[in-house]
Formats: structure tokens, C-alpha cells, sequence
């Protein structure tokens, strides 16, 4: 079965810096995708990106981009020039082929930004 | 697009006592899911729909549990004999057809059980 772990239950960052959220999965195929989610206090859970596995290029959205290593089963998100807007809980997580369209998340990693 | 929506946003209710949730999803989209996410913890899949055919139910989704998407729109998820170990977040999601396009969210409907 394909899991998610986030080793960060929180982190912090200084408006303006930048933070990395770590992620890390476990699958035995190879064709597959991966999500960061957004979910503010008490509002919608938000796609702030995703990644094919097929694709070497790391993607970005504008202050938010990836790292993927997918020997290693790797995928962080690295926010810059953070914002306060940019507190919330984010999820990583997983879709593949044969898991039915049904995402597996992570447990979360809660981000505070400091002014 | 309006986007998805959950009705209610919050139930409380006493244990033993059914409740019923209503989604709907965005127009165009053919694909309904249900998750269920607890305080502190990511979501976890509980059943998805494509049209009006339910493709997938985990394990996590007891007999106490149905879900129904009847004329390929909206969907309910009905809880009956509620226990307090369902006191979660109820979100539902919805896409195109296909394994790799995105899910949207909607708001969730909060359950408490008294």
C-alpha cells in the first residue's frame, strides 16, 4: 500500500524568507502523482501544486516549487518570499493508476508565518 | 464554476441518531469523492463515484455508512447509529474523469457527536 509521511507536525518562518516542507513516499509504481494542498483554518483544502512522476522538471507556481527525487521517494515544497497568507496546514500526497483515483495524504505540516 | 458545496457545515447530534450530508459538485465534473479527516490528521479516502456508479468504498466506510450520487450530480453520505468515534471532518471533492486531474475541495461538514 502506497503511504505519506511528514516528518514536520510545524514550522515557522519570517515573512519574506523561505521555508521547505518535507515530504517523503512509498510506492512500488512508477507512473504516478503528487500533490501539495493548502487547507487554511476552517476553509477549503486548495491545490497549490502537483507533480507527474514522469516529468524530470521540478514544477513551480509562481512562490511555490518543488523538489523531486524520485529514487530517493522525495518531494518537498519550498515557499519564497513568504506571506501571511501562506499560514495554513499543508498536505502532501499521492494518486496513482491503480489507487482508483483516491488520494493518500500525509499527516500534515502546520506553517506559522511571523510578521 | 462555484466551486463545491457541502451542506451542512456543521451537525451536532447525540450518539445513535442518523445524520445525512449533502454534496455538491462542480457542474461539469463526473467524479465525486468522500473523505473523512480527523483533528490533526491529513484526509482519508472513504468512497468515490464516477456519474452515478460508486467505484470504490475503503474499508474505513462501515455498514453504518452509505453513500448515493443518484442521478450523477449531487451525492449524500448518510451515517446511521452514529458513535462518537465519528467525530470528524466530512469533506467532499469532485474532478473530470481520469486518474491524474486534480480534485477540488469543498468546505466539509464538521460532525460532532454528543
Amino acid at each position: 500500500a502506497q503511504t505519506v509521511t511528514q516528518s514536520q507536525p510545524e514550522m515557522s518562518v519570517q515573512e519574506a524568507e523561505t521555508v521547505t516542507l518535507s515530504c517523503t513516499y512509498d510506492t512500488s509504481e512508477s507512473d504516478y502523482y503528487l500533490f501539495w494542498y493548502k487547507q487554511p483554518p476552517s476553509r477549503q483544502m486548495i491545490l497549490v501544486i502537483r507533480q507527474e512522476a514522469y516529468k524530470q522538471q521540478n514544477a513551480t507556481e509562481n512562490r511555490f516549487s518543488v523538489n523531486f527525487q524520485k529514487a530517493a521517494k522525495s518531494f518537498s515544497l519550498k515557499i519564497s518570499d513568504s506571506q501571511l497568507g501562506d499560514a495554513a496546514m499543508y498536505f502532501c500526497a499521492y494518486e496513482d493508476r491503480t489507487s482508483g483515483s483516491r488520494l493518500t495524504f500525509g499527516e500534515g505540516t502546520q506553517l506559522t508565518v511571523n510578521p | 464554476d462555484t466551486g463545491v458545496s457541502q451542506d451542512p457545515r456543521h451537525k451536532i447530534t447525540k450518539r445513535g441518531q442518523n445524520v445525512t450530508f449533502r454534496c455538491d459538485p462542480i457542474s461539469e465534473h463526473n467524479r465525486l469523492y468522500w473523505y473523512r479527516q480527523t483533528l490533526g490528521q491529513g484526509p482519508e479516502f472513504l468512497t468515490y463515484f464516477q456519474n452515478e456508479a460508486q467505484l470504490e468504498k475503503s474499508r474505513l466506510l462501515s455498514d453504518r455508512f452509505s453513500a448515493e450520487r443518484p442521478k450523477g450530480s449531487f451525492s449524500t453520505l448518510e451515517i446511521q447509529r452514529t458513535e462518537q468515534g465519528d467525530s470528524a471532518m466530512y469533506l467532499c471533492a469532485s474532478s473530470l474523469g481520469g486518474w491524474n486531474q486534480p480534485q477540488h475541495f469543498g468546505d466539509g461538514t464538521r460532525l460532532s457527536i454528543l
